[in-house]
């Protein structure tokens, strides 16, 4: 599965969109983007996904390069209770369905 | 996510001593899996499993072992608990979906509230 690099820590207002980068650049054809968030020492809590085209959820929105090497995942409008451990993941979609974590960005809500 | 439940919690326990963490899942998925977090880490896959008879080790799976007992439940068990196995520890389920096509299928876990294990 491709590494991923996510920015240790990003801040954002309240109300603010949330704009988290990802930089996957040994991405396969055939991997996905996984992007899971982890509210202090909670378990982790799916968000949404992609292979190539941008998706969006009732959740956030998701932004992929059209030579996938990097994407972005948008809160729209941030709350104090977005603040979280987003996770990054790419992933092959096969029978051995394992995510591997990196360590994430730590994003902080502000009012 | 209330669906999927571990016991205990928070265990505190002796260098030496078997422990065993259950996990169980109300979502009738096949796949089970623990995983174990490091403090200001992500998360490290231990084992896992597709159905009752189908076990893998994961990254990390010295010093554990795992049993599962039906569809259900998921059991992880540190034979000869050590401090460096102090962690937070947390089961997930899926259910792998195939949308229309071959590349639409995806899964999603479903994590559990996780255990806190403190090996003294």
């Amino acid at each position: 599965d491709a590494k991923t690099t996510q920015p240790p820590s990003m801040d954002c207002a309240e109300g603010r969109a949330a704009n988290l980068p990802c930089n996957h650049s040994t991405i396969s054809g055939n991997e996905y983007v996984y992007w899971y968030r982890q509210i202090h020492s909670q378990g982790p809590q799916y968000i949404i996904h992609g292979l190539k085209n941008n998706e969006t959820n009732e959740m956030a929105s998701l932004i992929i390069t059209e030579d996938r090497k990097s994407s972005t995942l948008i809160l729209p409008h941030a709350t104090l209770r977005d603040t979280a451990v987003y996770y990054c993941i790419v992933r092959v979609r096969r029978n051995t369905d394992k995510l591997i974590f990196g360590t994430g960005t730590r994003l902080q809500v502000f009012p | 996510d209330a669906d999927v439940t571990q016991t205990p919690r928070n265990r505190i326990t002796k260098t030496g001593k078997r422990i065993m963490l259950e996990c169980s899942q109300t979502k009738g998925h096949d796949r089970m899996y623990w995983y174990r977090q490091d403090p200001g880490l992500g998360l490290q896959l231990i084992y896992y499993s597709f159905d009752v008879k189908d076990i893998n080790k994961g990254e990390i799976s010295d010093g554990y072992s795992v049993s599962r007992q039906a569809q259900a439940k998921f059991s992880l068990s540190l034979e000869s608990a050590i401090p460096n196995q102090t962690a937070l520890y947390f089961c997930a389920t899926s259910d792998l979906r195939t949308g229309g096509t071959l590349l639409a299928g995806y899964n999603e876990q479903f994590f559990g509230p996780g255990t806190r294990l403190t090996v003294l």
